[in-house]
């Protein structure tokens, strides 16, 4: 039983350069979500899916899509990075219903550095 | 002003110290508070969770809710170097239609041997 699980660990960008964080879980949970991590700004929401088909923006979306073609699996796009994109990236998971099923399981993260 | 506030510390506590980890709230709305432990270079793991004011017990670790002053607590008793880590408060709420889980930005410990 993996868990969640994110690739690439590291990866170091230039600017205006795309590339896809992967998330992908097999715990069959409904619910995924991807946040950044930065230097005294805890964790922020940025998108969020409540099952397959279904997206959502959360606290900072811009300049990321997602989809959401099967249960589990969650990329996340960055469409034209930029340096203010730096960050420690998680991906979490759970499953739907009530307020009780936020214990969410997090991957390890995407260290992602953009010069 | 942030929903949630916290120390972001370092906290250095010897061996075997009763460590007490705080953050505060501004939204009344929020129904369940949580508290996450995050081992360097490792993704959050929950500790504890509850919703209602007062006291949770588990095994060394205590979760305490004052709704009335928006205060959350983790005390833990008899602290050992396996718990140095980063200690994240997060606060939920969930309605028809909305949910949001708020992060504090975190709180590290170092328990010295």
């Amino acid at each position: 039983n993996a868990g969640v699980t994110q690739t690439p660990k590291f990866q170091v960008l230039k600017t205006g350069q795309s590339m896809t964080l992967q998330c992908a879980q097999d715990m069959n949970h409904e619910y995924m979500s991807w946040y950044r991590q930065d230097p005294g700004m805890g964790l922020r929401l940025i998108h969020y899916s409540v099952g397959a088909g279904i997206t959502d923006q959360g606290e900072v979306p811009n300049g990321y899509n997602v989809s959401r073609s099967t249960t589990e699996d969650f990329p996340l796009r960055l469409l034209s990075a930029a340096p203010s994109q730096t960050s420690v990236y998680f991906c979490a998971s759970s499953y739907r219903g009530s307020g009780v099923d936020q214990p969410q399981h997090f991957g390890d993260g995407t260290r992602l550095s953009i010069l | 002003q942030k929903e949630v506030e916290q120390d972001p510390g370092p906290l250095s506590v010897p061996e075997g110290a009763i460590v007490s980890l705080n953050c505060t709230y501004s939204n009344s709305a929020f129904q369940y508070f949580m508290w996450y432990r995050q081992y360097s270079r490792k993704g959050p793991e929950l500790l504890m969770y509850t919703y209602s004011s007062g006291n949770k017990e588990d095994g060394r670790f205590t979760a305490q809710v004052d709704k009335s002053s928006k205060y959350i607590s983790l005390f833990i008793r008899d602290s050992q170097p396996s718990d140095s880590a980063t200690y994240l408060c997060a606060v939920f709420y969930m309605d028809t239609g909305r949910r949001a889980l708020t992060f504090g930005s975190g709180t590290r410990l170092q328990v010295q041997p």
